[in-house]
Formats: C-alpha cells, sequence, structure tokens
C-alpha cells in the first residue's frame, strides 16, 4: 500500500525558532497534500492543501506567513513553522492523495510533535 | 462537504463485531464515505470507503443505507488493538474534514 513518511517524529524547540518537518511519499507521486494539526484529546484540523508546483492554499483563519509550506516536488511537501512559539506546540500530520487508481484515498503520515519551549 | 455525526464513544466486547454508525444525512451524489481510525499519538489510518455500494476489505465492511443518509462500520471480530477513535468523513474526494469521531473501547 501506499505509504507517507513524515519526518522528525518528535521535535523540541525553543521559542523564537523555526522547525521544518518533511512529508514523503515513499511509493508514489503526490500532486496534492495536505497538512493538519491536532492538540490533545481533539481532532485533526485541516491546515493547509499544499499542491506541487504551485501555493499553497490555507484554510481560514490559518496563517500562512507562520506555517510555510512548500511543495517543490511530486514525493515532498514540507511544512515550516516561523518564529514558533510555545502555543504552536501540537501534532502536526501531513497526508498524500493516492496514486491514480487510488487517488480517492489518503493515505497519512505518523506525524510530528511538536514541543516549544 | 457533508457533515456526519457519530456516538462520541462506544464499548465492545472482544472477539464480537463492533458496529459504528455515522449518519450524514446531508450528503451529496458525489460525495464518498470514508472511514479512518487513530490511535493514540499516531497518524490516522485508512479503513474503508465507499460511494453507494457496500464495500468489505480485510478490515471492515461498510455498510451504506439506500437512500445513503447513513452508514455503518462494522469490525466482524474486535481485538484489543482495535481500540481508537473511529472517524467517519464525507467528502467529494479532495480534502478530508474530520469530525469529533467515536472512541471505541474493545474489553476483554
Amino acid at each position: 500500500g501506499a505509504v507517507v513518511s513524515q519526518h522528525p517524529s518528535r521535535v523540541i524547540c525553543k521559542s523564537g525558532t523555526s522547525v521544518k518537518i518533511e512529508c514523503r511519499s515513499l511509493d508514489f507521486q503526490a500532486t496534492t497534500m495536505f497538512w493538519y494539526r491536532q492538540f490533545p484529546k481533539q481532532s485533526l484540523m485541516l491546515m493547509a492543501t499544499s499542491n506541487e508546483g504551485s501555493k499553497a492554499t490555507y484554510e481560514q483563519g490559518v496563517e500562512k506567513d507562520k506555517f510555510l509550506i512548500n511543495h517543490a516536488s511530486l514525493t515532498l511537501s514540507t511544512l515550516t513553522v516561523t518564529s514558533a512559539h510555545p502555543e504552536d506546540s501540537s501534532f502536526y500530520i501531513c497526508s498524500a492523495r493516492g496514486a491514480p487508481g487510488n487517488e480517492e484515498k489518503l493515505f497519512f503520515g505518523s506525524g510530528t510533535q511538536l514541543s516549544v519551549l | 462537504d457533508a457533515k456526519t455525526t457519530q456516538p462520541p464513544s462506544m464499548d465492545c466486547a472482544e472477539g464480537r463485531a463492533a458496529n459504528l454508525p455515522c449518519n450524514h444525512s446531508t450528503i451529496s451524489g458525489n460525495e464518498y464515505v470514508y472511514w479512518y481510525r487513530q490511535i493514540h499519538s499516531q497518524g490516522p489510518q485508512y479503513i474503508i470507503h465507499g460511494l453507494k455500494n457496500n464495500e468489505t476489505n480485510e478490515m471492515a465492511s461498510l455498510i451504506i443505507t439506500e437512500d445513503r443518509k447513513s452508514s455503518t462500520l462494522i469490525l466482524p471480530h474486535a481485538t484489543l488493538r482495535d481500540t481508537a477513535v473511529y472517524y467517519c468523513i464525507v467528502s467529494g474526494g479532495n480534502k478530508l474534514v474530520f469530525g469529533a469521531g467515536t472512541i471505541l473501547r474493545v474489553k476483554s
């Protein structure tokens, strides 16, 4: 089946620093990837849709200058949390739409737990 | 995308079938019903999806009513490892918007 790899799985950083999270589709090309965040005991919240070779589309209320998304290739999308603050501490999860034949499905990475001190 | 309604939690005995209901009364003709589950601190796992016909795979069965306004996910023989949050999502095939889901607790 399709595999989405997300790295790192856990990161701790100081307030004010930037953190980059990578999302890779390992055995298929993903023209569209999605980024979610999840707070403890809450559901996943869609942050943005990442399209290869074009600007990301952000959901209402998500600061695009705060959460920079780059989808430079068909297998890699990155989320950079800029000038991170404690309130950005969350579980970040990426997903990718499957290859032709599986394009109706989204496959998810294992998530990144970000802790900002 | 249409909204879904799920019970907040359910219990199931190990080895028995777990039947998880989902209401999606505003579903439109081109929207699929998806089921994912999430085990604590992991990314969601795809289970099954369908348009209007019932579907079955190695993990579960999906029963969609004829009017498509509701569906049921069936785990035929629940195990302790099936304890998770189960999300029913309706989508036209682009992005998936998650609701609160159902916490399924499988008990021995």
